[in-house]
């Protein structure tokens, strides 16, 4: 089973700040949170992981909180390229185990 | 660069028939996954292996499914014989290296069993 928890769905306008949040409260400490995303049809897409430390790339930023509990997957800003499923994973003995994800809609 | 090669792209076969998945790493990546998705079920990872040795086939269903590494530039997912219920999406990825870098996935071959 997967060890995080995401929401259903979301809505972003175009343009905004997108901000996903996933609840990994059964961390351990040695294991990395990654985020993939996956447009319609197409294979997954890595954006971006982290173990406890913010992340910042070209694609997105990732915030972690201090327990690591919980993350939040931020795309600053949005465009509807951006419309996908998001998977948050935490790294368990090597194997990345998707979860639903969270299905992110950018409106014009 | 090339990123991860997956043929074909469609397979559409009867039931009893056997399939070949193809996949072509990227050069240099030392692990290579096979995953599966469904909508009933998601994507699930059915093997991977390390420099061509397979390591966890834990996820692989039954033994109608084998896979294989013969060389570090190329992979096959078999299916033999083939069931209505193996309909899905078939996704290759590689990394460097199994824990810390991330993988990067094929487009995937869709396979439909009639």
């Amino acid at each position: 089973d997967a060890k995080t928890t995401q929401p259903t769905s979301m809505d972003c306008a175009e343009g905004r700040a997108a901000n996903l949040p996933c609840n990994h409260s059964t961390i351990s400490g040695n294991e990395y949170v990654y985020w993939y995303r996956q447009i319609h049809s197409q294979g997954p897409q890595y954006i971006i992981h982290g173990l406890k430390n913010n992340e910042t790339n070209e694609m997105a930023s990732l915030i972690i909180t201090e327990d690591r509990k919980s993350s939040t997957l931020i795309l600053p800003h949005a465009t509807l390229r951006d419309t996908a499923v998001y998977y948050c994973i935490v790294r368990a003995q090597g194997k990345l185990i998707f979860g639903q994800g969270t299905e992110l809609s950018v409106k014009p | 660069d090339a990123g991860v090669i997956q043929s074909p792209r469609h397979e559409v076969t009867e039931m009893g028939q056997e399939v070949t998945l193809r996949c072509k790493p990227i050069s240099g990546h030392d692990y290579l996954f096979w995953y599966r998705q469904t909508m009933m079920r998601g994507l699930e990872l059915l093997i991977y292996f390390n420099n061509n040795v397979p390591i966890d086939d834990s996820g692989m269903p039954e033994d109608r499914f084998s896979a294989k590494m013969p060389n570090a530039s190329f992979s096959t997912l078999k299916i033999q014989p083939s069931e209505p219920r193996d309909s899905a999406v078939y996704f290759c990825a590689s990394s460097q290296q199994e824990r810390i870098q991330p993988q990067h996935f094929g487009d995937g071959t869709r396979l439909s069993i009639l």
